[in-house]
């Protein structure tokens, strides 16, 4: 059975670092083709899709986010970290992760049940 | 980046109506397409992949076409636990990239 369950802090103030943890039961990202994804959804708007990092350790970023974003994993605690630089509070959103596969059509299949994070002084 | 849009942003239909709704991306993705419902204040549950093909317990009213830059989700007959918000979302080429979402609401 897959699950993934998002971790990390309610609560940012503007300018500090947002790190968030993704922990995964059921698939091992060292298996070829896994690949654990980052989206993120404001309040009442669409989703976001912000990163992927995949078995291989190769790493992706939303072209308008690149600069601020850094996606490691930890294989032998099946976890995934994203970190955020410099929030505002327009980064106020749910954050959610969730699982791909490369040797599949790279669909989102399984997702975390999210975790709101607030940016404000 | 591909862009992704949907239409239409928002429908109202009743229960056992036929809905349709389309995706448009910007530059062609061959059949790397998904289609994502979410309901309020839940994550988004996978529908539809590679354009056309069911995720496993999803029902059959749900169906997914199209390819290039052209796609659809049609709802054959609407049930009360379909009203929601839908995305597709192009698995084509990095950075993914997801449609605005179109809201099914109850006429």
């Amino acid at each position: 059975q897959v699950t993934l369950r998002e971790s990390g802090p309610a609560l940012v103030k503007p300018t500090e670092t947002l790190t968030l943890t993704c922990s995964f039961s059921g698939f091992s990202l060292s298996a070829s083709g896994m690949c654990v994804n980052w989206i993120r959804q404001p309040p009442g708007k669409a989703l976001e899709w912000l990163g992927l990092i995949d078995w291989d350790d190769d790493k992706y970023y939303s072209t308008s986010l690149k600069t601020r974003l850094t996606i490691s994993k930890d294989t032998s605690k099946n976890q995934v970290v994203l970190t955020m630089t410099n929030m505002d509070p327009v980064d106020t959103a749910t954050y959610y992760c969730a699982r791909t596969r490369r040797n599949d059509y790279n669909q989102l299949d399984y997702w975390g049940q999210g975790t709101l994070v607030t940016v404000s002084s | 980046d591909i862009q992704m849009t949907q239409s239409p942003s928002s429908v109202s239909a009743s229960v056992g109506d036929r809905v349709t709704i389309t995706c448009r991306a910007s530059q062609g993705i061959s059949s790397w397409l998904a289609w994502y419902q979410q309901k309020p204040g839940k994550a988004p549950e996978l529908l539809i992949y590679a354009a056309s093909t069911l995720q496993s317990d999803v029902p059959s009213r749900f169906s997914g076409s199209g390819s290039g830059t052209d796609f659809t989700l049609t709802i054959s007959s609407l049930q009360p636990e379909d009203f929601a918000t839908y995305y597709c979302q192009q698995a084509n080429s990095f950075p993914y990239t997801f449609g605005q979402g179109t809201k099914l609401e109850i006429k």
